[in-house]
């Protein structure tokens, strides 16, 4: 069975600081997905990776897939109270029979920014 | 943007009692998913479906449960005789895009 741990679970930080967030397995995933999610919503797809070792932006967000494609690290710069919420990590499995394969949810971490 | 969308966004279900969750997915994405999340903890897959067929289910994916797009559009998760562990966060997805959820409450 795939599992993605992510770390930390919670995190509080002042206004303006950094952080990273983590998200690691000892399976290979196919693609890595981050979402956030807000209380009582769907998650909202923030970036895709798909090859080892690829690096996306989103203005602040800094988005990392391993070179063997087993971890994923999300790094946000000068955060901001709006950037406070739910962040999940889901990698899709290795593709087999053509399908595209479901996501495997890491737990989450509760970023809190604080003014 | 494309969005899926779903409803009801709440139901409130006796235990025993048969419910239908309905999702309308993205008109033009071929793979289509049920999750659900358990307040408090992660989000599970339950069962994919791509070709009007079930792809692939977990081991929450029982006899209990049922899928099924009947007219092309709409994208149906059937819970027979509700249990109060059935309570949860139902989200559908189309791809990699998720829907606003379904809050089932089994009382």
């Amino acid at each position: 069975t795939q599992l993605l741990e992510q770390s930390p679970q919670f995190l509080s930080i002042q206004e303006g600081e950094n952080l990273t967030v983590y998200c690691n397995s000892s399976s290979v995933f196919s693609s890595l997905q981050w979402y956030r999610q807000e209380p009582g919503e769907g998650p909202v797809l923030l970036v895709t990776v798909v090859t080892g070792g690829e690096v996306k932006k989103l203005k602040r967000l800094t988005f990392q897939f391993g070179d063997a494609r087993k971890d994923s690290s999300l790094h946000i710069t000068a955060a901001q109270p709006g950037d406070t919420g739910l962040y999940l990590c889901a990698g899709s499995p290795p593709f087999y029979g053509g399908s595209q394969g479901n996501l495997i949810f890491g737990k989450g971490t509760k970023l809190s920014v604080k003014p | 943007e494309p969005e899926v969308t779903q409803t009801p966004s709440h139901q409130v279900t006796q235990m025993g009692q048969e419910v239908i969750l309905r999702c309308v997915p993205i008109s033009n994405h071929l793979y289509f998913y049920w999750y659900r999340q358990i307040l408090g903890q992660k989000v599970e897959f339950l069962v994919s479906f791509y070709n009007n067929e079930i792809s692939e289910k977990s081991e929450i994916f029982d006899d209990q449960f049922s899928v099924e797009r009947p007219d092309g559009s709409n994208f149906t998760l059937k819970i027979r005789s509700t249990k109060l562990e059935d309570s949860a966060m139902y989200f559908c997805a189309s791809g990699y895009t998720f829907g606003s959820g379904t809050r089932l409450t089994v009382v």
